[in-house]
């Protein structure tokens, strides 16, 4: 039981290039989420997905997208990488994200530098 | 909006202490509040949850507690060791909003020997 995976853990891009980053949870969980965390920002929420088929914006959607492939698995694409976009990337998980008997595990997180 | 806030931003105690992390929250309407323990350079590892209708939980040398009314959460750590240094986060998950969560910036604690 691997919980949350990511991929890949660093990534380097050049300003304008795109890249996915990858997640897969294990655990059956319905919603997954996906965010940023910056110093003196916290932890800010990109996109989700509460359930398979459906993705919802969050709070700093802007320059990303996202896909929810299947029940295990949903990934964030960055279209045109930009310097504010340099942030770590983590991916979160739970059974049901309206039952309060659930907890959120995350990823270990892909730290992404735009130069 | 929901606010987290938790003070203080950073703390530092010798060994052995017990010491206490406050989070508040400005809106009470939540399904539930979570306590997060994260590493330089990790991602949040779960410490515990207490869910709308409860008012602690515990494990082990933690303790957190939950006054949903007053917009207070606070996690008791006991008998402070050097390996519990690290940064806690509490989160919120809201009930008014899709039951997305909201996170604090975090207490950086450190435990020294």
């Amino acid at each position: 039981n691997a919980g949350v995976t990511q991929t890949p853990k660093f990534q380097v891009l050049k300003t304008g290039q795109s890249m996915t980053l990858q997640c897969a949870q294990d655990m059956n969980h319905n919603s997954m989420y996906w965010y940023r965390q910056d110093p003196g920002m916290g932890l800010r929420l990109i996109y989700y997905s509460a359930s398979e088929g459906t993705t919802d914006k969050g709070e700093v959607p802007n320059g990303y997208n996202v896909s929810r492939l299947n029940k295990r698995e949903f990934s964030l694409r960055l279209e045109s990488a930009a310097p504010s976009q340099t942030s770590v990337y983590f991916c979160a998980s739970t059974q049901n994200e309206r039952d309060s008997s659930y907890e959120q595990y995350f990823g270990p997180g892909t730290r992404l530098t735009v130069t | 909006k929901q606010e987290v806030t938790q003070i203080p931003a950073a703390l530092s105690v010798p060994e052995g202490e017990n010491l206490v992390l406050n989070c508040s929250f400005t809106d009470s309407a939540i399904y539930n509040l979570q306590w997060f323990r994260q590493d330089p350079g990790k991602g949040l590892t779960s410490l515990l949850l207490i869910q709308s209708s409860q008012r602690e939980q515990t494990s082990g040398r933690l303790n957190a507690s939950l006054d949903k009314s007053s917009g207070r959460s606070t996690l008791y750590i006991a008998a402070s060791q050097p390996g519990d240094s690290a940064t806690y986060l509490c989160a919120v998950r809201e009930s008014t909003n899709a039951g997305k969560s909201t996170f604090g910036d975090g207490t950086t604690l450190t435990v020294k020997p």
